[in-house]
């Protein structure tokens, strides 16, 4: 069965530093990725999406995300981070036809030191 | 434009009973799809409908279930309430079903039993 890992529960970054989180997916063939950010009490919003072709993915707020086939892994970055990104952010993956739903990994929560 | 939106936005609901929580996805949009996030964890697929036809489930027991409206609204019911059901529930919609058309979310109904 397919699965998502999201290896880092909390991580606290700086205000104006970098950020990455990291994303490893289980499953046969490329899956659709997506990357998704919860701020409290509300629902999902889509931060960027790669489906095929050029491996590095450009988002909303700045946000930007690198496939790697070898590594099964679709890790999110962003050059320097804003207090307002402190949030619950979740790797998500998708299969051909869309029909078995999104399958979400468990969550990293982002807080933002001042 | 408004997304798509949930009602109630809380609930409180005792073991043994039955909700129904609602859902009105966004104009245009014909495919809806529910998810269970549990505190802590990441959503968890339950169903999706398109052009009122279910088209995927995912691993629930029965006592879940769903059914969509000619104008695409869409409710979740839930039979027999357990503890364990306590959960955010969120609602989603897309134009299609295929993963080109990602899923917009709602911000959810917190439901809590007791």
């Amino acid at each position: 069965a397919q699965s998502v890992t999201q290896p880092d529960i909390h991580i606290t970054v700086s205000e104006g530093a970098s950020l990455e989180l990291r994303c490893n997916y289980s499953y046969g063939a490329t899956p659709y990725l997506f990357w998704y950010v919860q701020s409290p009490g509300q629902g999902l919003q889509l931060l960027l999406k790669y489906f095929s072709g050029d491996t590095l993915v450009q988002g909303i707020k700045g946000f930007e995300a690198e496939f790697k086939r070898s590594q099964s892994s679709f890790n999110l970055r962003k050059p320097s981070v804003h207090w307002s990104d402190a949030a619950e952010y979740f790797c998500a993956v998708g299969f051909s036809g869309g029909a078995d739903g999104l399958t979400f990994g468990k969550g990293t929560h982002l807080i933002i030191q001042p | 434009d408004a997304g798509v939106t949930q009602s109630p936005t809380h609930l409180i609901k005792t073991r043994g009973q039955q909700v129904t929580l609602r859902c009105s996805p966004i104009s245009g949009h014909k495919s809806v799809s529910w998810y269970q996030q549990v505190l802590g964890q990441g959503p968890q697929f339950i169903f999706q409908y398109y052009e009122k036809e279910e088209r995927g489930r995912g691993n629930f027991p029965d006592r879940f279930s769903a059914r969509q409206f000619p104008n695409y609204s869409s409710e979740l019911n839930v039979n027999a309430l357990l503890l364990g059901d306590s959960a955010l529930y969120l609602c989603a919609s897309s134009p299609g079903t295929g993963w080109n058309s990602p899923l917009h979310f709602g911000n959810g109904t917190r439901l809590t039993v007791t």
